[in-house]
């Protein structure tokens, strides 16, 4: 298995664009996780699915962050417009509900907006 | 809504010495578990401990979760190069999402 995979890896764009970060989990998984990690905050939880339904999106900052996951295979993480604030690199895992066996984690999006 | 200590927030140490990080929560867990994310990594699952008193062993790292399940360790014996990262806590809430503690940043110095 691939793992998780998540593209792009890096992503530079200008204040005010549109930005979509995408995310594939490991087949088989049934929960996927959307995760933002900056120095000052650390590790947050933006939003979960299971069985492609979201389930909790509290962790979402405004209303320019949208996510979706149309089907298992794959999910988006929408931000409109991007502001510098929001550079951080954005993690996606994915895991079977309940398993000991932990998250798998993507290599994440390095985002930078300038 | 709940969250778990971590501490210390840095650990410098030099090669062959242990090192230890402790989590803690001032709310009974129902299970907790460790990952470690490398330098420009991402985090990688190390273990789940689940039962009161628990203590599991991987090579080097040993992990403890407390009597009372609102604490947990992670111990390295003989740190090597390789043990550079920083370790996280997490702690597993409704609905299978983690909450993730402020991590440990471990330097290991040859």
């Amino acid at each position: 298995d691939a793992g998780v995979i998540q593209s792009p890896r890096h992503e530079v764009t200008e204040m005010g664009q549109e930005v979509t970060l995408r995310c594939k989990p490991i087949s088989g998984h049934n929960s996927l996780f959307w995760y933002r990690q900056t120095m000052m905050r650390g590790l947050e939880l933006l939003i979960y699915f299971n069985n492609n339904v979201p389930i909790d999106d509290s962790g979402m900052p405004e209303d320019r962050f949208s996510a979706k996951m149309p089907n298992a295979s794959f999910s988006t993480l929408k931000i409109q417009p991007s502001e510098p604030r929001d550079s951080a690199v954005y993690f996606c895992a994915s895991s079977l509900r309940g398993a000991v066996y932990g998250y798998t984690f993507g290599s994440g999006t390095r985002l930078t907006v300038v | 809504g709940q969250q778990v200590m971590q501490i210390p927030q840095y650990q410098h140490v030099q090669e062959g010495e242990d090192f230890t990080t402790y989590c803690n929560s001032s709310t009974t867990l129902s299970n907790i578990q460790w990952y470690k994310q490398r330098p420009g990594g991402h985090p990688v699952f190390l273990i789940q401990l689940v039962k009161s008193g628990e203590v599991k062993k991987q090579k080097r790292l040993t992990f403890q979760f407390g009597e009372a399940k609102k604490n947990s360790s992670l111990h390295i014996t003989a740190t090597q190069t390789t043990d550079v990262g920083t370790y996280f806590c997490a702690e597993e809430t409704s609905g299978s999402r983690l909450t993730f503690g402020e991590g440990t940043q471990l330097t290991v110095n040859p």
